[in-house]
């Protein structure tokens, strides 16, 4: 099956810093490439999605690029608030549909 | 538009019972799929139903089960409970898992004791 490796966390930084957070994975052809965040004591938020290969998804001032050759999909943004603290999670969909999350990389924004 | 609600919000049991949890999908959206989050194991992959129909399952013992109804509400069993189950059990509903990804609902909090 698929798997996922994601850059492991925790992660601070100060507000308004550019934040990066890796994302590779292994999977026989292209699949759908997500990432979703988690609140503390809340369940997933789907962020934002790719489909296909060089698709950018984007969402409230996040990104990430499905890179086939590279078989990467790192969130980024470019000034991170308090607000963003949070657990990151990359999650490719198997053949099946099911997604395969990554351990989650927290995220922590200092004022 | 109502999201995913999962019931009950939290759930205390005691080794050997076994439980019921319940997830309410999106209106509209038939396929329901489980989760189970541990600080451990992360997040692993239960089973997921569509039209009444377990259409995937993941790597769990058969203890694990579920099941799905006409209104796509779905609930999952957990029986002879174990330590180790104590987890959050995570519901998702997803109209076209490809174009739209999944919706998750908060979870249960089960802990066993």
């Amino acid at each position: 099956g698929n798997s996922v490796t994601q850059m492991e966390g925790p992660v601070t930084l100060s507000e308004e810093a550019f934040l990066t957070i890796n994302c590779t994975y292994t999977a026989t052809g292209y699949p759908s490439l997500f990432w979703y965040v988690q609140y503390p004591g809340e369940g997933l938020q789907l962020l934002l999605k790719a489909t296909k290969a060089d698709d950018k998804g984007s969402n409230k001032g996040f990104e990430a690029t499905y890179r086939k050759e590279t078989t990467s999909f790192h969130l980024e943004k470019g000034s991170v608030q308090v607000s963003d603290s949070a657990v990151y999670f990359c999650a490719p969909a198997e053949s099946q549909g099911n997604l395969i999350f990554g351990k989650g990389t927290k995220l922590s924004v200092k004022p | 538009k109502a999201g995913v609600t999962q019931t009950p919000r939290y759930l205390i049991k005691t080794r050997g019972q076994q439980v019921t949890l319940s997830c309410s999908p999106i209106s509209g959206h038939r396929s329901v799929s489980w989760y189970q989050q541990t600080p451990g194991q992360g997040l692993q992959f239960l089973f997921e139903y569509f039209s009444e129909t377990q259409r995937n399952k993941g790597n769990f013992p058969g203890r694990f089960s579920g099941r799905q109804f006409s209104n796509s509400r779905s609930e999952m069993n957990v029986s002879t409970l174990e330590l180790g189950d104590s987890a959050l059990y995570l519901c998702a509903s997803s109209l076209d898992r490809t174009a739209y990804g999944y919706t998750f609902g908060s979870g249960t909090r089960l802990t066993v004791v």
